[in-house]
């Protein structure tokens, strides 16, 4: 089954600098990579998405890319922000179908100083 | 819309004790699925439905059942608790097929003593 590997666990940067998380997958067949955001004790929110017949997307500060041929794909945040800390997971899905089943990373825990 | 709701929210069992989880959505969702949160772990898939009477297995579905009668609802019951199903338990439903996203409930915090 499809695997999703994370890094870092943990990043620190300095408010107003640039964060970045990386994932990998195991599954060819997988063609939609979302990212969630979680604050301390609330429940994940989707941040942002990507297809796999598109390379990059962008929504404001966060953009996220993918490389299909190494099979990984990356959430860029710039001019981070104190309200940046979170918990960061991506996750795959091989869309179609009747299922949306989603595949998590383990997480990264962004920390922004201020 | 209340969206997706869960109780309890809290929940401390003894080993051996059964409860069921719910979870509830009014967007009319067909896809359903419950999630575990443990620390470095990630969220991991227990069990999911693309409907009501359909359910499937997900990556951890020992110790754990499921049914769904309507769309609206999809309970989760711990059979016979484990020290190792303290977790945080995470509800969350969808439009089915892939590419939709998923919307979480507020989770429940299980403490199994």
């Amino acid at each position: 089954g499809e695997n999703v590997e994370q890094h870092p666990s943990t990043l620190s940067v300095q408010e107003g600098d640039s964060a970045v998380i990386k994932c990998t997958y195991s599954d060819s067949a997988s063609n939609y990579f979302p990212w969630y955001k979680q604050e301390l004790g609330k429940r994940p929110q989707l941040i942002i998405d990507i297809r796999s017949n598109v390379g990059e997307k962008k929504d404001q500060r966060i953009a996220v890319t993918l490389n299909k041929t190494a099979k990984h794909f990356s959430l860029h945040i710039t001019e981070t922000q104190p309200e940046d800390s979170a918990v960061y997971f991506c996750a795959a899905s091989k869309g179609g179908g009747a299922t949306n089943k989603l595949i998590f990373g383990t997480g990264t825990l962004l920390a922004v100083q201020p | 819309n209340a969206g997706v709701t869960q109780t309890p929210k809290f929940q401390v069992l003894k080993t051996g004790q059964s409860m069921t989880l719910q979870c509830a959505q009014d967007m009319n969702h067909e896809y359903m699925s419950w999630y575990r949160q443990d620390p470095g772990m990630g969220l991991r898939l227990i069990h999911y439905s693309v409907g009501a009477g359909i359910t499937d297995q997900g990556e951890v579905p020992n110790g754990y059942n499921v049914s769904r009668s309507t769309t609206e609802d999809f309970p989760l019951r711990l059979l016979s608790a484990a020290p190792s199903q303290t977790s945080v338990y995470f509800c969350a439903s969808s439009y089915k097929g892939g590419r939709n996203e998923q919307f979480f409930g507020p989770g429940t915090r299980l403490t199994v003593l």
